[in-house]
């Protein structure tokens, strides 16, 4: 039973609209990253905050964004909504590279 | 430039025989390796992962990997594949203490009664 739990599951936008996906992390986990699954291909790393900042991030532009707060939830925004922006966002936390758990996701599909 | 390479897209065993699957990464730096399964529809699961201690690295459910820096590979095996074993797995790079993460294309493994 995985302690990562990620708001909502499904979730359709229409292209140009504003998203905000939602993550609950293990508690204790002060380490939490994102990922972009496309359909058929594997996560690509969008960023991750240690502590409230961000502290990495992959090849994303500036309209992904994201929030750590500190009852260990987290938020990842996407503005300006694209049609590639379809996929499953994943959420992981982690205790600082002790390896990484996984929530199940939440598909976004863009119109 | 850092990078995982899975080399089979898709790999076919029949059950009791091995599994290997294969990945190779390249990284100026000392990474840290991890393989991730993923069941259909289902979260990533964490199988085993390497981080500069003892160069095999021993996972759940009988998978078990061997870092060799000379090939930069990070192959994961299995000696007798079970039919639960059936999904798609990941081998994944951490670089700059863990501030980066890069997830090879993955591997679907079919294993066939």
């Amino acid at each position: 039973e995985t302690g990562v739990t990620q708001s909502p599951t499904h979730l359709i936008k229409t292209r140009g609209q504003q998203v905000t996906l939602r993550c609950s992390s293990q508690s204790g986990h002060n380490t939490v990253s994102w990922y972009q699954q496309a359909l058929g291909q594997g996560p690509q790393f969008i960023f991750q905050y240690y502590r409230e900042e961000e502290n990495g991030r992959g090849n994303f532009p500036p309209r992904f964004s994201g929030l750590q707060f500190p009852n260990y939830s987290s938020e990842l925004n996407v503005n300006a909504l694209e049609l590639d922006d379809s996929a499953l966002y994943l959420c992981a936390s982690s205790d600082r590279g002790n390896g990484y758990t996984f929530g199940s996701g939440t598909r976004l599909t863009v119109v | 430039a850092q990078s995982v390479t899975q080399l089979d897209s898709h790999v076919s065993v029949s059950e009791g025989t091995p599994v290997l699957l294969r990945c190779n990464y390249s990284s100026s730096y000392s990474p840290s390796l991890f393989w991730y399964v993923q069941h259909p529809n289902k979260g990533l699961q964490l199988l085993l992962k390497y981080t500069s201690a003892a160069t095999l690295v021993k996972g759940i459910n009988g998978f078990e990997a061997e870092f060799k820096k000379s090939e930069t590979s990070f192959h994961l095996t299995k000696p007798s594949a079970h039919m639960s074993d059936a999904a798609e797995y990941f081998c994944v790079v951490s670089l700059y203490n863990f501030n980066k993460f890069y997830f090879g294309s993955g591997t679907k493994l079919n294993v066939k009664p």
